[in-house]
């Protein structure tokens, strides 16, 4: 497609279960980041990848935030044992090269931990 | 650590009105900024970007000013109308090593007809 996917939109687990968030980025996008939307907030930076390398994952909250990228196009981010506050919109974007390059989102999937 | 603030965080006009939206930044040392607007259940569209080294851009109807060393941004929407209804969010990268973006909190806009 034309634009960032996410799958799934939304996303209903329960307390202890682990999810897994997909991202589809456009076509031949070099960067790709991940970010964390509470309601009524901006999104809060997560990881960024750059082809198959994370570069920065220094805005995970905890070790039970995995993010990969393995062949440098779809990414997955993995939330294990989830918990309340893990609740939010996970956002996903990616831009051709560097920082000259505005970014590219996707629409979000919803969490909602129960 | 760079913080955003957006002011104001709720806006209400009536269609066809100019307006100004606030971003400031504390850490001037910045890539660039860029203004986003999203609708309700959807994720971000690119409004504007604006490389440190430049004063302004524009889009249309919208205008956005960058003053780095005051640590400023505004957004300018020149006659206002319904579809603008939307949070608008900055978002400043950090110059230099990693790619690390820094979002406001918004401003929601309500553009009454």
């Amino acid at each position: 497609g034309a634009g960032v996917s996410q799958s799934p939109r939304y996303k209903v687990a329960k307390r202890g279960q682990d999810v897994a968030l997909r991202c589809d980025p456009i076509s031949g996008h070099v960067s790709l980041f991940w970010y964390q939307q509470a309601l009524g907030q901006g999104p809060e930076f997560l990881t960024y990848f750059q082809n198959e390398a994370q570069l920065d994952k220094s805005g995970l909250p905890s070790d039970r935030f995995f993010a990969e990228r393995p062949e440098g196009s779809v990414s997955t981010l993995k939330i294990q044992r989830t918990q309340q506050e893990d609740s939010a919109v996970y956002l996903c974007a990616s831009s051709p090269t560097g920082g000259k390059q505005p970014q590219h989102f996707g629409d979000g999937t919803r969490l909602s931990i129960l | 650590k760079q913080e955003v603030t957006q002011i104001p965080a709720a806006l209400s006009v009536p269609e066809g009105e100019n307006l100004v939206l606030n971003c400031s930044f504390t850490d001037s040392a910045i890539y660039n900024l860029q203004w986003f607007r999203q609708d309700p259940g959807k994720g971000l569209t690119s409004l504007l970007l604006i490389q440190s080294s430049q004063r302004e851009q524009t889009s249309g109807r919208l205008n956005a000013s960058l003053d780095k060393s005051s640590g400023r941004s505004t957004l300018y929407i020149a006659a206002s109308q319904p579809g603008d209804s939307a949070t608008y969010l900055c978002a400043v990268r950090r110059s230099g090593g990693y790619q690390k973006v820094t979002f406001g909190t918004g401003t929601k806009l309500q553009v009454i007809p």
